[in-house]
């Protein structure tokens, strides 16, 4: 099967850059596209990026994603970040069992 | 613009049967493309795809919970329930529906999350 695997947490300090990985295992990354969310606290998950790279209408262009084949993984980058990032964010591909895989999830802390 | 709100208990019993409702605006489950889907994340946990239905009521679910798990959709009334039989513990979780984009398979919309705690 499938499988997304992403860093517990990371932290960086306003205005900064940081980058969270996606890494896939039992699969090729790039056979499928992979999404990125967004979960503020208390909130509805949204949509940050899809097909890999790709913002919906209202996400800024700090927002970033890409994919390294070399790795099998996917990144979202922030950069110029600000405290109203902090979040969960997790990345979603698909899968050809299950249809939909999600992976781990990364807290990002904004100090 | 496209809301969906889940409902359904806050608590049940280990065994109970669990029925959540997502009920949906801004679009319509008979448009051609559509689809809604139920995901779950447990506490401390990632999130976990359980089940979808599409515009042509063609139903899909998690391998693993396949036997326990029913989708079906009232169009007249926008919303999509789900089933799950047989609830533990471990199916604590909160409980969201989606709506799920089938060209690339994302999902562009979310409810806000129902939580279900399972406890005698």
């Amino acid at each position: 099967n499938f499988m997304l695997t992403q860093p517990h947490s990371v932290s960086e300090s306003p205005g900064k850059t940081v980058t969270i990985s996606c890494t896939g295992s039992g699969g090729n990354i790039a056979s499928n596209f992979v999404q990125w969310y967004q979960r503020r606290p208390g909130s509805a998950p949204t949509i940050i990026l899809f097909e890999d790279k790709h913002r919906p209408s209202g996400v800024p262009d700090r927002f970033s994603g890409s994919i390294d084949s070399s790795s099998n993984s996917a990144s979202l980058t922030i950069s110029g970040l600000k405290t109203e990032d902090e979040g969960y964010y997790f990345c979603q591909s698909y899968d050809s069992n299950d249809l939909v895989v999600f992976g781990g999830g990364t807290s990002l802390t904004v100090l | 613009q496209v809301t969906l709100r889940e409902s359904g208990p806050a608590l049940v019993k280990p065994t109970q049967t669990l029925t959540l409702t997502c009920t949906f605006s801004g679009f319509s489950l008979n448009t051609r493309q559509m689809c809604v889907s139920w995901v779950r994340q447990p506490p401390g946990k990632p999130m976990e795809w359980l089940a979808l239905i599409d515009w042509e009521n063609d139903k899909q679910y998690m391998t693993s919970l396949k036997t326990r798990l029913t989708i079906s959709k009232d169009t007249s009334k926008n919303q999509v329930v789900l089933t799950m039989t047989s609830m533990d513990p471990a199916d604590t979780a909160t409980y969201f529906c989606a709506r799920l984009n089938l060209r690339s398979w994302y999902f562009d919309s979310w409810g806000q999350g129902a939580m279900v705690t399972v406890s005698s």
